[in-house]
């Protein structure tokens, strides 16, 4: 692994049913971050996480749960997703907060019917 | 509220200059970055501002006016794989990245 993994790639969900999108970087970094990227829109922050062990809410967290058991992964949870969840969710790192550049991940594009 | 505008598009000619506007309007200011993006795929990052100037990093450079709330992404010796789009974020007082939509750049040969 190099950098940060997302999984799945694409997902189609039924409105509803529970789901977990996957986030995992081997840098070692200690921020991390999940935003939704909409057409139209700029990127909105979704939940963060300064170190292991902490977790914040970005600028929309409704709907969505996050966890950070250790460095490398954090975990997005879609309680129960609604047909306004679908998007393009980008995982995120930096080594901390102030300036450090953030980098991404590929991205899953979710489709809530 | 925090405003981060840039224009949704611009055309370019493949060999010019080209110069993508940021206006932002931010509680607090810590920095300024700009990430390429190209369809489908994730931001990377190009360049990052804090203090007033122009930073040059090869082709691109970026401008900042904390004063005026101001900044630009100047691309020169346009190449058809510099069609993207390019995001400006501002890094607020909470250190968390307010995003502007992105502007989409279409090269032409």
């Amino acid at each position: 692994i190099a950098g940060i993994t997302q999984a799945p790639t694409s997902q189609i969900l039924a409105a509803g049913r529970r789901m977990t999108l996957r986030c995992t970087q081997d840098m070692r970094h200690n921020a991390m971050y999940w935003y939704r990227q909409d057409l139209g829109l700029g990127l909105r922050l979704i939940h963060y996480s300064n170190t292991a062990g902490t977790t914040g809410k970005g600028e929309v967290p409704d709907g969505y749960s996050v966890s950070r058991a250790n460095t490398d992964d954090f975990p997005l949870t879609l309680a129960s997703a609604v047909p306004s969840q679908t998007s393009v969710y980008f995982c995120a790192s930096s080594e901390g907060l102030a300036g450090d550049t953030q980098y991404f991940g590929p991205g899953t594009r979710l489709t809530v019917l | 509220g925090q405003n981060i505008d840039q224009p949704t598009e611009m055309t370019a000619t493949e060999g010019a200059i080209v110069q993508i506007n940021c206006t932002y309007q931010t509680s607090g200011f810590n920095g300024l970055f700009w990430y390429q993006q190209h369809a489908g795929e994730a931001p990377t990052f190009l360049s990052y501002n804090v203090l007033d100037g122009l930073e040059e990093k090869g082709r691109f450079s970026s401008f900042l006016s904390r004063s005026k709330g101001y900044s630009y992404l100047l691309l020169k010796e346009l190449q058809m794989k510099d069609s993207a789009s390019y995001l400006c974020a501002v890094l607020d007082s909470n250190y968390q990245l307010i995003w502007g939509a992105g502007t989409k750049l279409i090269i032409k040969p």
